[in-house]
């Protein structure tokens, strides 16, 4: 059974850059079919996608936030990660990595249990 | 980006009952909806993709229909375990937007 899970610092102060890592287990992260990525949910909030990463390396960022967003992939450790910086208050969020599947499903399959990052001084 | 609209945001029903979320695109997204549903403190689950079918693992009282701009998730006979927050997503364009959720409550 394919398995997500995220990792990283629940504190982040404003300015600095917030990095998360998704460990996959259960499955290869070089598989053609999928896209890896993140899904964010402010408190009480909506969801939004953040961006997602092949293993090849090919990248799509969500525009409001392409000049802070950089998303790599580690196929050595099966593990992909994100770094979003400049942060402010209003990137605090539940951070979700999900799997996206873009033969047929073109959905987000798999969702990691998500983690809370909150941006404080 | 593709704007997608949720209605209503929030529904009351009873065990038993048959329910309808709408959902609408900004602009035609053939059939590249999907919808999601939320529990308190857990990540979305993956209900139906491509506007009507199933995801593995999901009863059949979930279908989705729709095409275009305007898309449908019907509930029926609503289960204690079904009351959650809704949300469809479009995956026809990056970026890939979600609706702002529909919360099902008794």
């Amino acid at each position: 059974q394919l398995q997500l899970q995220e990792s990283g610092p629940g504190l982040v102060k404003p300015s600095e850059t917030l990095s998360l890592t998704c460990t996959v287990s259960g499955g290869s992260i070089t598989s053609s079919s999928f896209y890896w990525g993140w899904v964010r949910q402010p408190p009480m909030k909506g969801l939004e996608w953040i961006g997602n990463i092949h293993y090849s390396g090919t990248t799509y960022y969500n525009p409001s936030l392409r000049s802070r967003v950089t998303i790599s992939v580690d196929t050595s450790k099966n593990q992909f990660s994100l770094n979003l910086s400049s942060v402010t208050a209003a990137d605090t969020a539940l951070y979700y990595c999900v799997r996206q599947e873009t033969n047929i499903k073109v959905a987000f399959d798999y969702w990691g249990q998500g983690v809370l990052v909150t941006v404080s001084s | 980006d593709i704007q997608m609209t949720q209605s209503p945001s929030s529904l009351s029903a009873s065990v038993g009952d048959r329910i309808t979320i709408t959902c609408r695109a900004s602009q035609s997204i053939s059939t590249y909806l999907n919808w999601y549903q939320q529990k308190q403190g857990k990540a979305p689950k993956l209900l139906i993709y491509g506007a009507s079918s199933l995801q593995s693992g999901v009863p059949s009282r979930f279908t989705g229909s729709g095409s275009g701009t305007d898309f449908t998730l019907t509930l029926r006979s609503l289960q204690p375990d079904d009351f959650a927050t809704y949300y469809c997503q479009q995956s026809y364009s990056v970026p890939y937007t979600f609706g702002q959720g529909t919360k099902l409550e008794i």
